[in-house]
Parts: C-alpha cells; sequence; structure tokens
C-alpha cells in the first residue's frame, strides 16, 4: 500500500471560518508534509513533522496550524484564511530511513477555496 | 544556488517519443525524481535516479543522468494521450534537511 488519503477533496470556506485538512499513510513512513499548490506551480513546502516532532515551518502564516496526532495522521487547521489562500494543499509522507532514499509519496489533495 | 530548470511546454504526436528535460545546479544532490500532475489531481511519483547512475529505465520510461552537466532527462516511449500532464522534476540534497527542490514543471501536450 503506498498510498497518502486526504480528506476533504473539496472545501470551501469563508474568511470567518475554522475548518481542518485531514491526512493519513500506512505505509510506516515516519515524515509526513504539508505543501500549497497554485495551478500550474510547483508545490511549496509549508510544514515537516519527523518522527511525529515539527522540524520544518517555511513561515508560514499563523492562520495556518499543523497537527500530527501520530505517526500515521496529519492535520491542518484553518483559520482566518483570505481568498489567496485558495490552493491545492498537498499531504506527503516519506519513510525518513537512513537506509532509503526518503522518496516523498503524494496524496490526491484538497481544493481549497477561501471566499 | 538551488535552481532546477525545466521548458516549460511540449507537444509531441501520439505513439512518438518524449523527451522532458531537466537542469539542476548542486552537484551536491543524491537523488533526482520525476513526478507526474494531471489536471486537479495530486502529483504522481514516477520515477527516481540516484547521482551514480547514468540511467533507469522503466517499462515506456527511460530517465538518463548526465552527472558532469547537471542534465536530467525523461524519455516517455510511445506516447499515449494519458501521458498528458506537467511533469516535476526535483532534486534532494544528503544532509538533515532533505528538503525536495522542485523544477516550474514541463506541460506535455499529446496530440492525436
Amino acid at each position: 500500500d503506498t498510498e497518502v488519503t486526504q480528506t476533504p477533496k473539496h472545501l470551501v470556506m469563508g474568511m470567518t471560518n475554522k475548518k481542518s485538512l485531514k491526512c493519513e499513510q500506512h505505509m510506516g513512513h515516519r515524515a509526513m508534509y504539508w505543501y500549497k499548490q497554485k495551478a500550474k506551480k510547483p508545490p511549496e513546502l509549508m510544514f515537516v513533522y519527523s518522527y511525529e516532532k515539527l522540524s520544518i515551518n517555511e513561515s508560514v502564516p499563523s492562520r495556518f496550524s499543523p497537527e500530527c496526532p501520530n505517526s500515521s495522521l496529519l492535520n491542518l487547521h484553518l483559520h482566518a484564511l483570505q481568498p489567496e489562500d485558495s490552493a491545492l494543499y498537498l499531504c506527503a509522507s516519506s519513510p525518513r530511513d537512513r537506509d532509503r532514499t526518503d522518496t516523498q509519496y503524494f496524496g490526491p489533495g484538497t481544493r481549497l477555496t477561501v471566499l | 544556488g538551488e535552481d532546477v530548470e525545466q521548458s516549460l511546454f511540449l507537444s509531441v504526436r501520439e505513439g512518438d517519443s518524449s523527451v522532458i528535460n531537466c537542469t539542476y545546479t548542486d552537484s551536491s544532490s543524491t537523488y533526482l525524481y520525476w513526478y507526474k500532475q494531471e489536471p486537479g489531481a495530486g502529483l504522481q511519483l514516477l520515477t527516481y535516479i540516484f547521482s551514480n547512475m547514468d540511467m533507469k529505465q522503466d517499462q515506456r520510461l527511460t530517465v538518463l543522468l548526465n552527472k558532469k552537466d547537471k542534465h536530467l532527462s525523461l524519455r516517455i516511449a510511445d506516447t499515449q494521450t494519458g501521458d498528458s500532464a506537467i511533469y516535476f522534476c526535483a532534486e534532494i540534497k544528503a544532509g538533515n534537511n532533505r528538503k525536495l527542490i522542485w523544477g516550474l514543471g514541463t506541460s506535455l501536450a499529446v496530440n492525436p
């Protein structure tokens, strides 16, 4: 099983709403990632959790708040977003094992629209 | 530098071979990846190559790496309409960060 799942597939929210994006993997990977991707652009790294600890935070605004409840789950809590935050939000995971390539596997993404 | 460069567009006829090129600048790169993204979908890992390899073949896909010129290419044989997508080249370096550095992506259009 090399699947990363994400819910919901689509999300429309107002600027005052609070919502959460969810990601799950059952590959035994120990690193999980959140990316933001605008149309026809490469993904931009937002956060990395390695062994359930936040290891990279790419200066993302505080209206995005990541959470890693366990090694299989990753959440992204959203609050007071702006229309420019509309994008495809991708989750990825990788083994984070020294003997392996640390290849990242991506989920299908959540298409977020902020009105 | 950390630049990864790709040509932005490629158009081929169905049944022809496609060659998508990528150049990178950091010689410390350890692994180089090709990801495919179809419209509205996530990123699908196509293949990767370790920096001490010259070539890797997987069915219709052939990856060539010229480490001296820092040039990577992806050849798709017998290109089909289902191959129409954006193809991203990415590199990863040794070390604890292991952050992926992405190219801008090549949009491949396959014409019947």
